[in-house]
């Protein structure tokens, strides 16, 4: 079975930096893609950044580049993204998620809050 | 401003047929990069109902259909429930942009 769960939100004060997990399971983990998808409250979804199964290739989308940083472990089945200059907007659930041959599969999300 | 297109809302009664559409370009679903749906309630993650286009995951019921035509794509839900009410997300993916894309949800009212 196929499990993604995230952990590492929190409160965190503007400008502050946070560590998300992500740790992936029913799957061979270094042979697919991995991405970061974003929902702030109320809002719809916004693709955040991915990287490729090997971790050489990170993608970002515009409004984070500079500022959060994607990387993966494939010998602990682990992605993260390293989230620095955090900023009132930044505020959403967090989830990772992939593309498998089998299917679609989304964690169940962690919350950012950056609120002074 | 989403990079896929959705109307913001739909609604119909018990038992009908509605669809909700999703608009890309070429490239995106033009460029015949998968189509995905998901189903989302309020305060949970979303739910996948359809996969590379037209795949039910198992447990989606087969009222969930899904169709792709050139830069579109449509999701069909047919007998209309209560439990349908949700927002609906389409998602591909975009060359220009190197990842995924989404529309910016339809809310679902059952009337």
């Amino acid at each position: 079975e196929v499990q993604l769960l995230e952990s590492g939100g929190g409160l965190v004060q503007p400008g502050g930096s946070l560590r998300l997990s992500c740790a992936a399971s029913g799957f061979k983990f270094n042979h697919y893609g991995m991405n970061w998808v974003r929902q702030a409250p109320g809002k719809g979804l916004e693709w955040v950044s991915a990287i490729s199964g090997s971790g050489n290739s990170p993608y970002y989308a515009d409004s984070v580049k500079g500022r959060l940083t994607i990387s993966r472990d494939n010998s602990k089945n682990t992605l993260f993204l390293q989230m620095n200059s955090l900023r009132v907007d930044d505020t959403a659930v967090y989830y990772c998620a992939t593309n498998l041959t089998q299917g679609v599969f989304w964690g169940q999300g962690t919350m950012v809050t950056v609120s002074s | 401003q989403s990079v896929l297109t959705q109307p913001p809302s739909v609604s119909g009664a018990p038992g009908q047929r509605l669809t909700i559409s999703c608009t890309g370009s070429r490239s995106n679903i033009g460029a015949h990069f998968d189509v995905h749906w998901y189903q989302q309630l309020p305060g949970t993650a979303p739910k996948v109902l359809i996969y590379g286009d037209l795949n039910r995951p198992s447990g989606v019921p087969d009222r969930f259909s899904a169709s792709k035509s050139g830069t579109s794509a449509s999701l069909a839900i047919t007998g209309l429930q209560i439990e349908d009410e949700a927002d609906y997300y389409c998602q591909s993916y975009d060359s220009r942009l190197n990842g995924w894309v989404f529309g910016g949800g339809t809310k679902l009212t059952v009337l």
